[in-house]
């Protein structure tokens, strides 16, 4: 089976312009969730979808943005971007159970995404 | 709110040699505990994992146990390999929050020398 799939696996952008990451789920997976990953730093959550609906939101501005489809493929989208905005960028998906002690994500490979 | 504290590396070891890597955490309620593994150029990976005080989580011969007095979840393995190299993290979610988000460690990262 097909694991987390995530598009492209690098992109180079210039200071200013916008960028949009996709996600594919695991087959069956309703939960889809982006994190930020800097050079040499832990992820940091960004998005949670599931269902189409945000779940959750980290502490980012408003420049980032994501929404989630029918087939639950998912986009993060990224505006106005910034140096500090250079990161790999991950999705995670998880089957998202109500009552679980919790729900196992699977990560994708990443996005590396720089800014110049 | 919610922070994972890991000992700062890079660690560095010979083949055989013992490994701990120390994690503790802040967090309300009652959170669940992870493990993952990153190798070089890939996402993460679920090492282990714990969901209540006092359980041990375990995988290929990694071994970590969820110890709630001291708010601690350290990483230990008996005799690491060179395919041990990667950067590990430490992790919590917390089940009652609606977002479960993983809430990660800045990580540690290990080298195995032959």
């Amino acid at each position: 089976d097909a694991g987390v799939t995530q598009s492209p696996t690098h992109l180079i952008k210039t200071r200013g312009q916008q960028v949009t990451l996709r996600c594919s789920p695991i087959s069956g997976h309703k939960s889809v969730s982006w994190y930020q990953q800097v050079l040499g730093q832990g992820p940091q959550f960004i998005f949670q979808y599931y269902e189409k609906e945000e779940r959750g939101r980290g502490n980012f501005p408003d420049r980032f943005s994501a929404r989630q489809f029918p087939n639950y493929s998912s986009e993060l989208n990224v505006n106005a971007l910034l140096l500090g905005d250079s990161a790999l960028y991950l999705c995670a998906s998880s089957l998202d159970f109500a009552g679980a002690a919790y729900n196992e994500q699977f990560f994708g490979p990443g996005t590396r995404l720089t800014v110049l | 709110g919610n922070s994972v504290t890991q000992m700062e590396g890079p660690v560095t070891l010979s083949e055989e040699a013992f490994l701990t890597i120390n994690c503790t955490y802040t967090a309300t309620g009652y959170p669940s505990l992870f493990w993952y593994v990153q190798y070089p150029g890939e996402g993460l990976q679920l090492l282990l994992k714990a969901t209540k005080a006092d359980d041990k989580g375990s995988n290929k011969g990694f071994e970590a146990t969820y110890r709630k007095e001291t708010t601690s979840f350290h990483l230990e393995k008996g005799s690491v390999q060179v395919s041990d190299s990667a950067v590990y993290f430490c992790a919590l979610t917390r089940p009652e929050s609606s977002a479960r988000q993983l809430t990660f460690g800045s990580g540690t990262q290990l080298t195995v020398l032959p």
